[in-house]
């Protein structure tokens, strides 16, 4: 089945403890992106990576990191959760032509 | 300047009727692409429809219709036959075309409108 697998579904952590969320896809997809979901805000793009080796940047980018060292997976990692990164997290990938397919969904809470 | 813009927070409709939920865009490029999506409460992202800035056509989607006014850089969903599954978010996005590759793929969306279906 494709999809998008992100990982784990539920966190809760402390201010400060680095954590990674994984996301994989198995659609051969050049293009992923991390959002993160707040209320009253919609969705907002975090990074997000045309291939490997290429990330850049989204709308809020501040405290979070990525690499696509390969195609298939797409990590995020907060190196210093503060509050403020507690959120709703979807990961997405995309060939070019096609629709956006995303995971379901990352629920983080940093106490 | 908010590159996706839905005016309404939320929408009340009763069961088999239809219903419009409004999305307006703004963008200087020629080539994008609009998507609606929808989150019920469970959270997960589901997509229903597309319709490409070059499409001629309305994209139809089942109950699902894109009223695509490009002049009025407009994009409403339009739900047909409402049934009581149909109460969710629903997210209007916009993907750019490409500007020397920066922005290709990026997806913006708006702040989403609450639609509650009732018998």
């Amino acid at each position: 089945e494709a999809q998008v697998t992100q990982n784990p579904r539920y966190l809760i952590t402390v201010t400060g403890k680095k954590l990674t969320v994984t996301c994989s896809q198995n659609m051969n997809h050049e293009y992923m992106s991390w959002y993160r979901q707040d209320p009253g805000l919609g969705l907002r793009q975090i990074y997000y990576s045309m291939n490997v080796e290429v990330t850049d940047k989204g709308d809020v980018p501040e405290g979070y990191k990525v690499s696509r060292k390969e195609k298939r997976n797409f990590p995020l990692i907060l190196e210093s959760p503060s509050p403020n990164q507690t959120s709703l997290y979807f990961c997405a990938s995309r060939e070019v032509g096609s629709g956006y397919t995303f995971g379901s969904g990352t629920r983080l809470t940093v106490v | 300047a908010q590159k996706i813009t839905q005016t309404q927070p939320g929408m009340f409709v009763q069961e088999k009727e239809a219903v419009t939920l409004d999305c307006t865009y703004d963008t200087s490029d020629q080539s994008y692409g609009l998507f609606w999506y929808k989150q019920p409460s469970s959270g997960e992202m589901i997509f229903l429809i597309y319709q490409g800035s070059y499409d001629e056509q309305n994209a139809t989607e089942g109950r699902y219709s894109l009223n695509f006014q490009k002049a009025r850089k407009s994009a409403n969903i339009v739900i047909s036959a409402s049934q009581l599954g149909d109460s969710a978010m629903y997210f209007c996005a916009m993907r750019e075309g490409s500007r020397g590759g920066s922005t290709l793929g990026r997806l913006y969306f708006g702040r989403g409108t609450q639609l509650t279906v009732w018998p």
